[in-house]
């Protein structure tokens, strides 16, 4: 049980577009979805916490107008990075919580995007 | 700020032998601490802990929380090849609203055959 996707797993793209990243919990229904980016050798990073039904929260020096998130239903959150520049490029991902009992904060990683950006 | 300090930063170790990492943290409200495990994809969950010397174990896996002292450790006996990744502690606060993991910098083990 407890299981996140991610869509696409790869994407090159060319400077100046957008891409979008779905992020959907198979089994379960997740009211908080997390989007988290990783540059290499580095750890996760929070970038924004989504909620269902509601805008998402942004970490501090995260631009909400670059990085568009979307809970629209109660199994898929979706990312959207617009206007992606080379330094956009790095591994997303994204995690569903579970909450159940003591499980409150434990959360599931879907197995990411790498966004390249040429 | 909420932080989360892991150590060693890499190690590396010949199969069979047992390793420990270490998380250390300083957080405002605190409520679990997690490890994670990752190869080449996201972090697969290992454990979580709440309370303070109490033992976790999951095959050649276990840890332990000591709340007073602000420190786990991760415990790796018998290492095999496939134990090879970077190991993740993460931080969850306690104060509601506010869910969002703190990750380390993580400790990345390499098993020599």
């Amino acid at each position: 049980g407890a299981v996140v996707s991610q869509h696409p797993s790869r994407v090159i793209c060319k400077s100046g577009t957008s891409v979008k990243i779905e992020c959907r919990s198979l089994d379960f229904q997740a009211t908080t979805m997390f989007w988290y980016r990783q540059f290499p050798k580095q750890s996760l990073m929070l970038m924004a916490t989504s909620n269902e039904g509601s805008k998402a929260t942004y970490e501090q020096g995260v631009e909400k107008d670059k990085f568009l998130i979307n809970h629209a239903s109660l199994t898929l959150s979706t990312l959207t990075v617009t206007s992606a520049h080379p330094e956009d490029s790095s591994f997303y991902i994204c995690s569903a919580r579970v909450r159940t009992g003591v499980s409150y904060n434990e959360q599931f990683f879907g197995p990411g995007t790498r966004l390249t950006v040429l | 700020e909420d932080k989360v300090v892991q150590s060693p930063l890499s190690l590396v170790v010949h199969e069979g032998d047992t390793v420990t990492l270490n998380c250390s943290y300083e957080v405002t409200n605190f409520r679990s601490l997690l490890w994670y495990k990752q190869e080449k994809k996201a972090p697969t969950f290992l454990f979580m802990l709440t309370s303070s010397g109490i033992e976790k174990k999951s095959g050649r896996l276990s840890s332990i929380l000591d709340k007073k002292e602000l420190f786990s450790i991760l415990n790796i006996t018998a290492t095999q090849t496939g134990d090879s990744a970077v190991y993740l502690c993460a931080v969850a606060p306690s104060n509601f609203g506010n869910e969002k993991l703190t990750f380390g910098t993580g400790t990345r083990l390499t098993i020599i055959p």
